[in-house]
């Protein structure tokens, strides 16, 4: 079985840009969180949806928005990217949003310039 | 104050010595926790989900202690091949069951 996946694995973006981040969840879940995790710190919570509604949401700016689609993949985007913005991006699925594990895709590596 | 704490290390220790990495959070109402490992430029991987009766996975051990709202891993005999980042996480299923995880801790097992 297929475990989560990401695309892109890398991405070069522009200051200004926009950028659209994909996540394939395993089959079966339907729920799907983000996390941005910046060098040498752990990974913060972006968005959490679950049954294609927005379950959780980090403390993030407006920039960042996600949706899932009927299929339980997701979608981050960020809009008027900043430096700062560079980062690995998680995507984590698990069955249920409580009590159960969850599992990580390999990441998106965004470099902002 | 971070709601989950770790000592970023590193810690650099010989193959076969015994290391221990301490985790506190803030938040009381906190009512999963785990520790996971992230090799370099990886995603984090579940190394073992901690309990407050402690639990044990061969050379690992794992003890909640609820009170002081601490966590604590211990790896026994290390191996070259257990170097990497170990991630203290918490759930909080008030919070929507979102994962908060410390800043890790760096292990270099040297030979």
């Amino acid at each position: 079985d297929a475990g989560v996946t990401q695309s892109p694995t890398h991405l070069i973006k522009t200051r200004g840009q926009q950028v659209t981040l994909r996540c394939s969840p395993i089959s079966g879940h339907k729920s799907v969180s983000w996390y941005q995790q910046v060098l040498g710190q752990g990974p913060q919570f972006i968005f959490q949806y679950y049954e294609k509604e927005e379950r959780g949401r980090g403390n993030f700016p407006d920039r960042f928005s996600a949706r899932q689609f009927p299929n339980y993949s997701s979608e981050l985007n960020v809009n008027a990217l900043l430096l700062g913005d560079s980062a690995l991006y998680l995507c984590a699925s698990s069955s249920h949003t409580e009590n159960t594990e969850a599992f990580f895709g390999q990441g998106t590596r965004l470099t902002v310039v | 104050r971070k709601e989950v704490e770790q000592d970023p290390g590193p810690f650099n220790v010989p193959e076969g010595a015994t290391v221990a990495f301490n985790c506190t959070y803030s938040n009381s109402a906190s009512q999963s926790f785990f520790w996971y490992r992230q090799d370099c430029r990886k995603e984090p991987k579940l190394l073992m989900s901690v309990y407050s009766s402690g639990n044990e996975d061969g050379r690992f051990t794992a003890q909640l202690n609820r009170a002081s709202q601490y966590i604590s891993l211990l790896i026994r005999d290390s191996k070259l091949s257990d170097s990497a980042t170990y991630l203290c996480v918490v759930k909080s299923y008030n919070q929507g069951g979102k994962l908060i995880f410390g800043q890790g801790t760096e292990l270099s097992v040297k030979p």
